[in-house]
């Protein structure tokens, strides 16, 4: 049974770089069609799409994020990693890892110095 | 982006009664490949998001036969033939046709 898992800090200052990790067990993030995603949820809002890469190492990005994201794969690790450059308060969110059908439970990423 | 969206963004039901969201989107979510790429998920209160529906119709593994999805185009619909306690929470559609992907503004479910 697949399961995915986001890590990371919980506080992130106002113009860092905020950095998250998924770690993917039961599975493999190399195998399968499959697009590894992040997906985000400010608090009591909707749902926004950041980006995801492909089981191939293709990338892409929510062109509204594009200019400070990264998204990126460690095979030997099972792991993708979201990295958003130059936050602001507008980006305290649930951040989530997911596969087209399963997704992690989210983690809390409040920016705030 | 494509704009998707839901109605209503409350629903108040009944236990035992149908319930039915729409989900318009701005914009044909018909694929090159001849797919149509409209998911639907449900957000338990303090849960992640699980996918019940996917390619408009298709329910996912263990999502009960009472949920089904319908539509083509621009309009889409899901219903729950009849609504149990356990299926409180908010409702989201999903395109995956046009990237970026986008979510509507979700519907939330709950018991009178």
């Amino acid at each position: 049974q697949v399961q995915l898992q986001e890590s990371g800090p919980g506080l992130v200052k106002p113009s860092e770089t905020l950095s998250l990790t998924c770690t993917v067990s039961g599975g493999s993030v190399s195998s399968g069609s499959y697009y590894w995603s992040w997906i985000r949820q400010p608090p009591g809002k909707g749902l926004e799409w950041i980006g995801y890469i492909y089981y191939s190492g293709s990338t892409n990005y929510n062109p509204s994020l594009k200019s400070r994201v990264t998204i990126s794969v460690d095979t030997s690790k099972n792991q993708f990693s979201l990295k958003l450059s130059s936050v602001t308060a507008a980006d305290t969110a649930v951040y989530y890892c997911a596969r087209e059908d399963l997704w992690g439970q989210g983690t809390l990423v409040t920016v705030s110095s | 982006d494509v704009v998707m969206t839901q109605s209503p963004l409350s629903l108040p039901v009944t236990l035992g009664q149908p319930a039915s969201i729409s989900c318009r989107s701005s914009q044909s979510l018909v694929y090159s490949d001849g797919n149509t790429y409209l998911n639907w998920f449900q957000q338990r209160p303090g849960q992640s998001p699980r996918r019940l529906i996917y390619k408009v119709s298709n329910r996912d593994s263990g999502v009960p036969d009472r949920f089904s999805g319908s539509g083509s185009g621009t309009d889409f619909i899901l219903k729950i033939s009849r609504v149990e306690a356990e299926d409180v929470g908010v409702y989201y559609c999903l395109q995956g046709t046009h990237w970026p992907w986008t979510f509507g503004q979700g519907t939330k479910v709950e018991i009178k």
